[in-house]
């Protein structure tokens, strides 16, 4: 069954440093998203992206981050500069269009801001 | 986005169906009832979705009342492996998924 592929599964990171997350999603499909899950809180909604271009963000997507499909297959989150409250499981996942099939989610990066 | 309740917590045993229902009385026309489900410590897994009729997969099946104002989400054999939050979301097509707290299935062996 096709996956959306994740990684690194777990990243380390100083506060202040700049990360990317890397998700590969389904070859096929074509709305992309990340989620982002707090420990022990609730999977919360980052930004969709359609055809090249944001199509929703939320207000937690603030002008720290960005989404970049830097090439057909990679789509990537960044944080500019990190801070403590970004630790959390970042889930990217995929769809292959409107009505058609649920989302796909891949496993996650465990991000963690020290 | 329009609310859903679930109960936060159900148990069944192992082998016997398991019914998980959702209430959502503010459903739009256009909105579609999508369920996840959440092993610890993983993603999100798609379950199932539907917009007004029942529908069937390897999965489960989703029960849609004919006023659409609530659903019923059925394991036809729960297995210790199905032991997850289980989540009800309403949304557009292409929109976010809102995740509220689910229910908590415990499977009992």
């Amino acid at each position: 069954e096709p996956e959306v592929t994740q990684t690194p599964s777990h990243q380390v990171t100083q506060m202040g440093q700049e990360v990317i997350l890397r998700c590969v999603p389904i070859s096929n499909h074509l709305y992309f998203y990340w989620y982002r899950q707090i420990l022990g809180q609730k999977v919360e909604f980052l930004v969709s992206f359609y055809n090249n271009e944001i199509s929703e963000k939320s207000e937690i997507f603030d002008d720290q981050f960005s989404v970049e499909r830097p090439d057909g297959s990679n789509f990537t989150l960044k944080i500019r500069s990190t801070k403590l409250e970004d630790s959390a499981m970042y889930f990217c996942a995929s769809r292959l269009g409107q009505a058609l099939g649920g989302y796909t989610f891949g496993s996650g990066t465990r991000l963690t801001v020290v | 986005d329009a609310k859903t309740t679930q109960p936060n917590s159900m148990e069944s045993n192992e082998e016997e169906p398991v019914h998980l229902p959702c209430n959502h009385s503010t459903i739009s026309g256009t909105d579609y009832i999508h369920w996840y489900r959440q092993l610890p410590s993983q993603g999100p897994e798609y379950v199932i979705h539907g917009l007004t009729s029942n529908v069937n997969n390897r999965m489960a099946s989703l029960a849609i009342a004919e006023d659409r104002k609530s659903s019923t989400l059925i394991l036809h054999r729960a297995t210790l492996r199905d032991a997850a939050v289980y989540y009800c979301i309403l949304t557009t097509s292409g929109s976010r998924l809102t995740f509220g707290e689910g229910t908590q299935l415990t499977v009992n062996p």
